[in-house]
């Protein structure tokens, strides 16, 4: 079946450290890919969205690029801040009209000043 | 996008009781969708709320357990029943708002049974 593969955590960085989380797809057609986060004590937030092969989502500095070749969509950010430490969850959503969301077990982000 | 207002927040809760989980979207939605996360966890889809219809269970979850209710376009509750310290996590519900469109998460409901 469909599935998400992420990079386990913690990732502790400091500030203004260069971000990279890795996931990985597997699929049997072509899904949307979605990156959220969920700060603590809060639900999740959409953070960046992909919706078809070489797409680049970004939002909040973060960007991540739709890889059909490796079935990829890592996650980067070029400088955290501490604000930004937060789980973050890697997703697909088959295009079948049937919207079930796959997610990845989350990675968990720890930037320190 | 929607705005989501999940009701309660938090709660502790005794076991064997029940506990219902109230999910208000500002706008009409087709599609609702409730969601487990257990500590530390990610999230495990329990069920898709459509409505006019019966709720469709995700392998794992039964009616019983996790009674749905879907009145309208724009609300739904999930009620745990006869609640045990396994029920403890997070449940969150979440809306699509168009075909082929990310969805909209709440803020989620902190469950603590003991």
């Amino acid at each position: 079946g469909d599935s998400v593969t992420q990079m386990e955590g913690p990732v502790t960085l400091s500030e203004e450290a260069f971000l990279t989380i890795n996931c990985t797809y597997t699929a049997t057609g072509y899904p949307s890919l979605f990156w959220y986060v969920q700060y603590p004590g809060e639900g999740l937030q959409l953070l960046l969205k992909a919706t078809k092969a070489d797409d680049k989502g970004s939002n909040k500095g973060f960007e991540a690029t739709y890889r059909k070749e490796t079935t990829s969509f890592h996650l980067e950010k070029g400088s955290v801040q501490v604000s930004d430490s937060a789980v973050y969850f890697c997703a697909l959503l088959m295009n079948t009209g049937f919207q079930k969301l796959v997610f990845g077990t989350g990675t968990r982000l720890l930037v320190s000043p | 996008s929607a705005v989501i207002s999940q009701k309660p927040s938090r709660d502790i809760c005794q076991r064997g009781t029940s506990l219902t989980i109230q999910c208000q979207v500002d706008s009409q939605v087709t599609m609702m969708f409730w969601y487990r996360q257990q500590p530390g966890q990610s999230l495990t889809l329990i069920a898709t709320a459509n409505q006019g219809s019966e709720a469709t269970y995700e392998s794992g979850f039964v009616i019983d357990k996790f009674p749905i209710s879907r009145p309208n376009l724009t609300f739904s509750t999930l009620t745990v029943s006869n609640m045990s310290p396994e029920d403890s996590s997070i449940y969150l519900c979440s809306v699509e708002v168009g075909l082929n469109q990310p969805q909209h998460f709440g803020d989620g409901t902190r469950l603590s049974i003991l």
